[in-house]
């Protein structure tokens, strides 16, 4: 069955700091895969969909990049700010329709 | 728009209740699903709807049943809670039942059953 791991489960890093999170898949072979923001309390809110055809995605101080050979994407916030503490996941197509499988998430804590 | 919506926030049930989660979406979305959250185990899908009238099981749905009678409402039924039911409960939707569309969540249903 399809495996879904976001190695480390939290992240501390410095202020101005460029912070990865890594999401790695295993026996599937994805169309595309999502990331998604998740503060405390509160729902998921999308941040970025990469097809397998795009190796990079940009957008503001976010990058995500996507090698399907090694069945792996990697997350990265630039200058990171104390307001990108968040949990951070990554999302995969599930079995029909628009269904999605989710990692169990990387905790970033950025300190001032 | 409110986007997505649901109710209660949070809710204690004893075992053997009965209750129904409520989501609505005002965004004429075609695409809406039902997740739970549980620590360490990511989100997990329970139930999902490609329209109107149109249901069908996710991952998880043993315990739950969903009805779509409306494009803007998903309720999620528990018939009869067991403590394995606590959990987080968030509702989603997009605009097509299509993949690769970015998905819009509620703020979420904090369960406990004792």
């Amino acid at each position: 069955s399809q495996k879904i791991e976001q190695n480390s489960e939290a992240l501390n890093i410095q202020e101005g700091k460029t912070a990865t999170l890594t999401c790695n898949y295993t026996n599937y072979s994805p169309a595309y895969l999502q990331w998604y923001r998740q503060d405390p309390g509160r729902g998921p809110v999308f941040l970025l969909l990469i097809r397998e055809n795009e190796k990079e995605k940009r957008k503001e101080r976010l990058k995500v990049t996507f090698d399907t050979t090694l069945k792996q994407s990697l997350f990265h916030i630039t200058a990171s700010q104390p307001a990108d503490s968040a949990t951070y996941l990554c999302a995969l197509p599930g079995d029909g329709a628009n269904n999605l499988f989710f990692g169990t998430g990387t905790r970033l804590t950025v300190i001032p | 728009n409110a986007g997505v919506t649901q109710t209660p926030k949070f809710q204690v049930l004893k075992t053997g209740q009965s209750m129904t989660l409520q989501c609505a979406q005002d965004m004429n979305h075609e695409y809406m699903s039902w997740y739970r959250q549980d620590p360490g185990m990511g989100l997990r899908l329970i139930h999902y709807s490609v329209g109107a009238g149109i249901t069908d099981q996710g991952e998880v749905p043993n315990g739950y049943n969903v009805s779509r009678s409306t494009t803007e409402d998903f309720p999620l039924r528990l018939l009869s809670a067991a403590p394995s039911q606590t959990s987080v409960y968030f509702c989603a939707s997009s605009y097509s039942r299509g993949q690769g569309y970015e998905q819009y969540f509620g703020p979420g249903t904090r369960l406990t059953v004792t």
